[in-house]
């Protein structure tokens, strides 16, 4: 157990739907980063939270949208799902706003059938 | 554009075996990470490599960053079973913070 949480483990939806993906970081890392990983593209960056608010972002869909909420919880919101966004969905937490090393959380397959 | 090329794509070898796994880009990073994952979970990393010419040891594993900071590499002595999984080396970009860059991985298997 990594200490990052990441719920749901699976998440199967229709094209059209939206999910909302959810992340508790390390009991004391301030920083949430989300990251998208298909076979074609590897890891992909898509933003970064640090103690509530947006840090850094990357070539996040405007169909795509997170949060980070005062428990530090970060939530990934995907909407108007297409087939194309069916990937693993990964969130990772450190402690600061730099980095000197992830911890991930074991990820969200997500299907869209 | 920062980017972090991984060399080989793909690996097989047999238990004992020795290899090393390259990590290259034309550009300067402050640091560079490598990372294990296996089927399933997410990457766990292995080190953290911060000054030009630095070698750090676990166990088997030796990492080595390049003395101009535009490299490293990842080499496994008497390579185990127990190695095989997705070897991805990560950099932080350059004024974005803690945004990490990864390489595309070395799937690395071990035969018995």
């Amino acid at each position: 157990d990594s200490g990052v949480t990441q719920t749901p483990k699976h998440l199967i939806t229709a094209t059209g739907q939206r999910v909302t993906l959810r992340c508790s970081p390390r009991s004391g890392d301030l920083s949430v980063y989300w990251y998208q990983q298909s076979l074609d593209q590897g890891l992909q960056f898509l933003i970064q939270y640090y103690n509530g608010e947006e840090r850094a972002k990357g070539n996040i869909l405007e169909r795509f949208s997170a949060q980070q909420f005062p428990d530090l919880h970060s939530e990934l919101n995907l909407s108007s799902l297409e087939l194309g966004d069916s990937a693993l969905y990964f969130c990772a937490s450190s402690v600061g706003v730099d980095n000197y090393g992830y911890t991930f959380g074991s990820g969200t397959r997500l299907t869209v059938v | 554009t920062q980017l972090l090329e991984q060399s080989p794509q793909f690996l097989s070898i047999q238990e004992g075996e020795n290899l090393t796994v390259y990590c290259n880009s034309s550009s300067v990073f402050s640091s560079l990470q490598w990372y294990r994952q296996e089927p399933g979970e997410g990457p766990v990393l292995l080190v953290t490599v911060v000054t030009g010419g630095e070698v750090k040891k676990l166990k088997r594993l030796t990492f080595q960053f390049g003395d101009a900071r535009k490299d490293s590499s990842l080499h496994i002595t008497a390579a185990q079973p127990g190695d095989t999984g997705l070897y991805l080396c990560a950099g932080p970009r350059t004024g974005q913070g803690g945004k990490l860059i990864f390489g595309q991985g070395t799937e690395l298997s071990v035969k018995p």
